[in-house]
């Protein structure tokens, strides 16, 4: 069975600054799409980046960029110039690319906070 | 703006009472889904529907079920809630079943059972 694992349940981050949140994934097929999803206080959860494992290029998307190593099974979060805005639990993301398996498992989280 | 709606925000029941949380949307999607989310705990999977066809986890307890009257439209029910029924439940669409598409969440219903 597919396991995605947060080990930081909190992390904080002075405004302006550069901060990293880990995950790990634990998986036996090659071929997987992995994503990071930000939930906002008492708001709906959305997507901030997503990377397709057969793709070696990390994905970015403005702030937002990933470090992707997939022998090492590690799906790290990059947020540059963090802005309060950001202050959210963080989830990151596996779904398998099978046909019939469409279930998206998730970490248990990283709370972000911001320090103005 | 198209997006998801889920009502009630919040959800009072009483042990063993049943319940019906909604969803709907407007951004026409095929999928829907319904995940669990217990307190500091990853969002869970309960079941979902592509178009009128219901896929059901194999770990979703039989009290839990859903019904999708519409594309717009799906409901969660429980039957007889425990208060281990007490969680978030968080609604979602996707456009279709591609393994690399974007989920759309709703805010959320937070369930309390007394």
């Amino acid at each position: 069975a597919q396991t995605v694992t947060q080990s930081q349940p909190e992390m904080s981050v002075q405004e302006a600054e550069t901060v990293t949140l880990s995950c790990t994934y634990d998986t036996s097929e090659s071929d997987y799409y992995l994503f990071w999803y930000k939930q906002p206080p008492s708001r709906q959860m959305i997507l901030v980046i997503r990377q397709e494992a057969y793709k070696q290029q990390n994905a970015t998307e403005n702030r937002f960029s990933v470090n992707f190593q997939k022998a090492a099974k590690s799906f790290s979060l990059k947020i540059s110039d963090s802005q309060l805005g950001d202050a959210a639990m963080y989830f990151c993301a596996y779904r398998p690319t099978l046909f019939g398996n469409e279930k998206l498992t998730f970490g248990t989280g990283t709370r972000l906070t911001i320090i103005p | 703006d198209a997006m998801v709606i889920q009502n009630p925000r919040y959800q009072v029941t009483q042990f063993g009472k049943p319940v019906t949380l909604s969803c709907s949307q407007t951004l026409n999607h095929n999928v829907m889904y319904w995940y669990q989310q217990k307190s500091s705990q990853a969002p869970k999977l309960l079941f979902h529907y592509y178009d009128k066809d219901f896929n059901n986890e194999a770990d979703t307890p039989d009290n839990f079920q859903s019904r999708r009257p519409n594309t717009s439209f799906c409901f969660l029910d429980i039957r007889s809630p425990g208060l281990g029924d007490a969680a978030m439940y968080l609604c979602a669409t996707s456009k279709g079943r591609d393994r690399g598409e974007t989920q759309y969440f709703g805010p959320g219903t937070r369930l309390l059972v007394l």
